[in-house]
């Protein structure tokens, strides 16, 4: 059972656009979401999160877009640089003792100079 | 500097020979994680230590086993290695169980032969 879902699988975007990728979940005990960033060779490292008390949260170019009531959330990478060209993956933990990071499947977006 | 380290980045071992991947912390986190990942899949959690205590996950396979001897170390033992067990593991950490973020070492790419 898939419990977080992603997409695009891959996405090409041009240089200074907006790359836009998309996750829904299913457990509604989940509670924290974070966005992580992995180049190849490397292990993932984290973007940026959310709480599901927030609907959005910016930092530099890179915006969470959270719906509760949808049970979805994703992410903005606004002017897309080749830089940004990574694995992105969506993840989401449910609180309490066993802290446990369930990931969406990933997305590989290039970024075209 | 790095915060995760794992030994060896890249490991080629025998069909059926056992083989020790090992990762170390500099950050004094309470728990530490085993991920496998298999290319262009999600990471998948095979265990985690809080403190000295052991979470299997229900489907992580019997030939898959940890040790964590101290804080700063942990080891994944996998006892008679597939070649479906050729993938990159990663070890990861957090301070505590909640929403803190996990960091990941860069990795080991396992091979078997």
């Amino acid at each position: 059972q898939q419990q977080v879902k992603q997409s695009p699988q891959s996405l090409i975007v041009q240089k200074g656009g907006i790359s836009i990728i998309n996750c829904a979940y299913e457990n509604t005990a989940f509670d924290y979401f974070p966005w992580y960033q992995q180049f190849p060779g490397k292990g993932p490292a984290l973007l940026i999160a959310i709480r599901p008390d927030v609907s959005e949260k910016k930092e530099g170019r890179f915006t969470i877009s959270f719906n509760k009531s949808a049970k979805q959330f994703s992410l903005h990478i606004m002017d897309s640089q080749p830089g940004d060209s990574a694995t992105y993956f969506c993840a989401a933990v449910s609180g309490g003792s066993n802290y446990k990071l369930t990931f969406g499947k990933g997305t590989l977006l290039t970024v075209n100079p | 500097d790095a915060m995760v380290i794992q030994n060896p980045r890249y490991q080629v071992t025998q069909f059926g020979k056992p083989v020790t991947l090992s990762c170390s912390q500099t950050l004094n986190h309470n728990v530490m994680y085993w991920y496998q990942q298999k290319s262009s899949q999600a990471p998948k959690l095979l265990f985690h230590y809080y403190d000295k205590d052991f979470n299997n996950e229900a489907d992580t396979p019997d030939n898959f086993q940890s040790r964590r001897p101290n804080t700063s170390f942990c080891f994944l033992d996998i006892r008679s290695p597939g070649l479906g067990d050729a993938a990159m593991y990663l070890c990861a950490t957090s301070r505590d169980n909640g929403d803190t973020e996990a960091f990941f070492g860069q990795g080991t790419r396992l091979t078997v032969v």
